[in-house]
């Protein structure tokens, strides 16, 4: 089993949908919870960082983490196209991060 | 944040030559890694860059093939050794300011081996 599981899409919505990004994970010892936008030839920028439980809002977006269900979420509201990337999430182990495989996101105008 | 660059940003190989990349970070890190991003796979860590030490590999990556060097608290190489086209993928530098702290992605290098 992987230690993190992310449908890779593709996922394709109109322009002002919501979004759901959704990453399970098996080990619960993971406390820090990544997402990473990642746009086509240019390195992972990190969006949203949360820490255990709960949920976090920035803008748009928001985090949400499950850690009894091993779930967490990325919500886009009002989407654009400029949204329109890869998604990675990603949780800290005692040295380094998994990773998800990523979602490719489009925001048809 | 940091600001981190990547020399060369792509590169075209032949098979048997080897490729070093080089990160540079604008402020000083605790942590460096190296990634490899392949198609359609997840990012995959092949070792953390230890200032002053040997690098610390991941299972499935040799030092004799991926020889790592970080002299300073800003900057680390990746070689790729012997390359075969199998080594075709994006080789992406990361950095952090603490052990369990969140990583900071530079841009990424794009290797081709023909």
């Amino acid at each position: 089993q992987k230690e993190v599981e992310q449908d890779p899409g593709p996922l394709s919505v109109p322009e002002g949908a919501i979004v759901s990004l959704n990453c399970t994970y098996s080990n619960s010892a993971f406390q820090y919870f990544m997402w990473y936008r990642q746009y086509s030839r240019k390195g992972p920028e990190l969006l949203m960082y949360t820490y255990s439980s709960g949920n976090k809002e920035d803008g748009r977006f928001t985090a949400q983490v499950d850690k009894s269900s091993k779930y967490i979420s990325l919500f886009i509201r009002d989407s654009q196209p400029s949204d329109s990337a890869t998604y990675l999430c990603a949780m800290n182990g005692a040295n380094n991060l998994f990773f998800g495989t990523g979602t490719r996101l489009t925001v048809i105008p | 944040s940091a600001v981190i660059s990547q020399k060369p940003s792509r590169d075209i190989c032949q098979r048997g030559t080897s490729l070093t990349i080089q990160c540079q970070v604008d402020s000083q890190v605790t942590m460096m890694f190296w990634y490899r991003q392949q198609p359609g796979q997840s990012l995959t860590l092949i070792a953390t860059a230890n200032q002053g030490s040997e690098a610390t590999y991941e299972s499935g990556f040799v030092i004799d093939k991926f020889p790592i060097s970080r002299p300073n608290l800003t900057f680390s190489t990746l070689t790729v050794s012997n390359m075969s086209p199998e080594d075709s993928s994006i080789y992406l530098c990361t950095v952090s300011y603490g052990v369990q702290e969140t990583q900071y992605f530079g841009p990424g290098t794009r290797l081709l081996v023909l």
